[in-house]
């Protein structure tokens, strides 16, 4: 069964500062896709961007970024100029056609003013 | 506009009783998903289904019990089984495939 890691329960980050959260995950596919999906005080799950494996080429969504590594099987996030609202429970999952669904435990990401 | 639905927001159940949280999707997407979320944690899958008339169990589907008669709909029933039901129940739907998932807004049910 694939898993999904992040191994950081808590980050900090000051505002206008970088951050990154880290994400591994266990596979024997080759086609699959990877996602981070924020979710704010309200609950409300919101994809924050996606990657599909085939890609060699980072996904970018504006201040968002990720780092895949797909040899290493490490899919990681960069929050460039952290802003408040930025502040939420961020998770990493795992999905192919051959596979449910699969989030990490999640990262609490604090941005202090 | 499309989307996911569920309702209602808030519920409450008394001890023994069953209860059934309600997810409907307009998006025409074949699978759908129900996840539990405890206060500071991850989400736990509960059940999903690819198809109408199939679903299959996740990591806790032990006290719950589904339906999928329609493509649109897939409640989740808590049943009396379920010894520590109160929690954060999101709903999800996605098109057949490695695809991103799409969530409704959640219902959290307290046991009084």
């Amino acid at each position: 069964a694939q898993t999904v890691t992040q191994s950081q329960p808590e980050m900090s980050v000051q505002e206008a500062e970088t951050v990154t959260l880290s994400c591994t995950y266990d596979t024997s596919e080759s086609d699959y896709y990877l996602f981070w999906y924020k979710q704010p005080p309200s609950r409300q799950m919101i994809l924050v961007i996606r990657q599909e494996a085939y890609k060699q080429q980072n996904a970018t969504e504006n201040r968002f970024s990720v780092n895949f590594q797909k040899a290493a099987k490490s899919f990681s996030l960069k929050i460039s100029d952290s802003q408040l609202g930025d502040a939420a429970m961020y998770f990493c999952a795992y999905h192919s056609s051959g596979s449910r669904l699969t989030f990490g435990e999640g990262t609490q990401l604090t941005v202090n003013p | 506009d499309g989307g996911i639905t569920q309702s209602p927001k808030y519920l409450f159940r008394k001890e023994g009783q069953n209860v059934t949280l309600s997810c409907e999707q307009n998006l025409n997407h074949d699978a759908m998903y129900w996840y539990r979320q405890d206060p500071g944690q991850g989400l736990r899958l509960i059940y999903y289904s690819q198809i109408v008339n199939d679903f299959q169990k996740g990591d806790i589907a032990e006290g719950y019990s589904v339906s999928r008669e329609k493509k649109e709909s897939f409640p989740l029933t808590v049943t009396s089984a379920q010894k520590n039901p109160t929690a954060f129940y999101l709903c999800a739907s996605s098109m057949t495939g490695a695809t991103e998932a799409f969530f409704g807004q959640g219902t959290r049910l307290t046991v009084v």
